[in-house]
């Protein structure tokens, strides 16, 4: 099966910086990649997310960047805000979009 | 509502315990997905249902969870003879069309102690 791996595990930065994440996956059949949010005690929610057929996308502060090849894919967090602090969760599913696997993710804390 | 709602928000079990735990998806959609987190780590695959009917359930850990969406609609995941490894946050998604790369809303999730 899938396994996505995602890092780093805490990532802290001075606000108005960059945050960059990044995750690699295994299965060469995986085309779908979301990205989600989730605050402490929080529901994930859904931040951005890209397909295989698309290299980069942007919007606003946040965007994600694809490398079929290597397997691997980026979320890039731009003029970082102090509610930008939260856990962020890549994920990659396969053809039927009915499976995600999540990597373990990132603690982003945005000092003041 | 305007959200998947679960219910409860926490429980706690004594281990041997048998609990369940409802999903009520966004009206009308179709996919619904069960997840575990456990603490600190990424939500993991436990099963999923188009409709009423259960098209995947590779990721149930063992014969002692079992789940279903009788109707369509509101989904039931049970735990039988609960014990310690199950403790974790238990979330409940859905989506509204089979197959194609719109949103999983996921909700707010359940939270198992077992003691």
């Amino acid at each position: 099966g899938e396994n996505v791996e995602q890092h780093p595990s805490t990532l802290s930065v001075q606000e108005g910086d960059s945050a960059v994440i990044k995750c690699t996956y295994s299965d060469s059949a995986s085309n779908y990649f979301p990205w989600y949010k989730q605050e402490l005690g929080k529901r994930p929610q859904l931040i951005i997310d890209i397909r295989s057929n698309v290299g980069e996308k942007k919007d606003q502060r946040i965007a994600v960047t694809l490398n079929k090849t290597a397997k691997h894919f980026s979320l890039h967090i731009t003029e970082t805000q102090p509610e930008d602090s939260a856990v962020y969760f890549c994920a990659a599913s396969g053809n039927n979009f009915n499976k995600f696997y999540f990597g373990s993710g990132t603690k982003l804390n945005v000092k003041p | 509502g305007a959200g998947v709602s679960q219910s409860p928000r926490y429980k706690v079990a004594k281990r041997g315990q048998d609990v369940a735990l409802r999903c009520d998806p966004i009206s009308g959609h179709v996919s619904l997905f069960w997840y575990q987190q456990a603490l600190g780590q990424g939500p993991e695959f436990l099963t999923y249902f188009q409709n009423e009917a259960q098209l995947d359930k590779s990721g149930l850990p063992s014969d002692r969870f079992f789940a279903e969406r009788p109707e369509g609609s509101v989904s039931t995941l049970k735990i039988q003879r609960t014990q310690q490894e199950d403790s974790a946050v238990y979330l409940c998604a859905s989506r509204e069309v089979y197959g194609v790369n719109t949103e999983a809303f996921f909700g707010q999730g359940t939270r198992l102690t077992v003691v």
